[in-house]
């Protein structure tokens, strides 16, 4: 089945500072990638949607400079958190639509980001 | 704008015991609805859609526009189900799914 993968796991880093975390489709061709951001026992919030090779659309309230994302290929999203604050910290879960089931969705593992 | 309500955060019942969670939405268009599951420390995956009206695991789910619902239901609840179990929309001009908060349920002994 198709599988999306996300690194790293987990990552902590200094305030400050700029974080990458990659979503490679692994065995499929994904025209958009969605962008989650999870609280604890909360729902799935969606930060934005990409599709490759143009800009990302933002959902009202996230910061667009802030928060980073790229879109190269059909296989792989980045999003950098850039100059991360505590506040910032949080489980992100990207997913990605494939290009022959458009109708599902498949979701990566998560990357729980600690800001300290 | 379209909305996805699950009522109940926390569902809890015994094995054998029949579990029906609740997803209520509101848009003004013909959605798609889905549920979505996670089990204990995995990745979100697809349960069902309504569009292909089968059962997973011996789930159903039936989409009734006149109450604007898509309760999940399985009639024998089994330990192996307890899980996060999130309902999701998406419009039919749409590609994102808007999610609702989730209901965790737990199937005891």
């Amino acid at each position: 089945g198709a599988v999306v993968s996300q690194h790293p796991s987990r990552v902590i880093c200094k305030s400050g500072t700029s974080v990458k975390i990659e979503c490679r489709s692994l065995d499929f061709q994904a025209t958009t990638m969605f962008w989650y951001r999870q609280f604890p026992k909360q729902s799935l919030m969606l930060m934005a949607t990409s599709n490759e090779g143009s800009k990302a659309t933002y959902e009202q309230g996230v910061e667009k400079d802030k928060f980073l994302i790229n879109h190269a290929s059909l296989t792989l999203s980045t999003l950098t958190v850039t100059s991360a604050h505590p506040e910032d910290s949080s489980f992100y879960i990207c997913s990605a639509r494939s290009l022959v089931n458009s109708y599902e969705q498949y979701f990566g593992p998560g990357t729980r980001l600690t800001v300290t | 704008a379209q909305r996805v309500t699950q009522p109940e955060k926390l569902l809890s019942v015994f094995k054998g015991a029949p579990v029906e969670l609740k997803c209520n939405y509101s848009y003004s268009g013909s959605p798609e609805l889905f549920w979505y599951v996670q089990y204990s420390r995995q990745r979100l995956q697809l349960l069902l859609r309504h569009i292909s009206r089968e059962s997973i695991k011996g789930f159903t789910a039936d989409l009734n526009k006149g109450e604007t619902s898509f309760h999940l239901k399985k009639p024998f609840a089994q330990e192996e189900d307890s899980a996060m179990y999130y309902c999701a929309l998406r419009t039919t001009s749409g590609s994102r799914l808007t999610f609702g908060e989730g209901t965790q349920l737990t199937v005891n002994p």
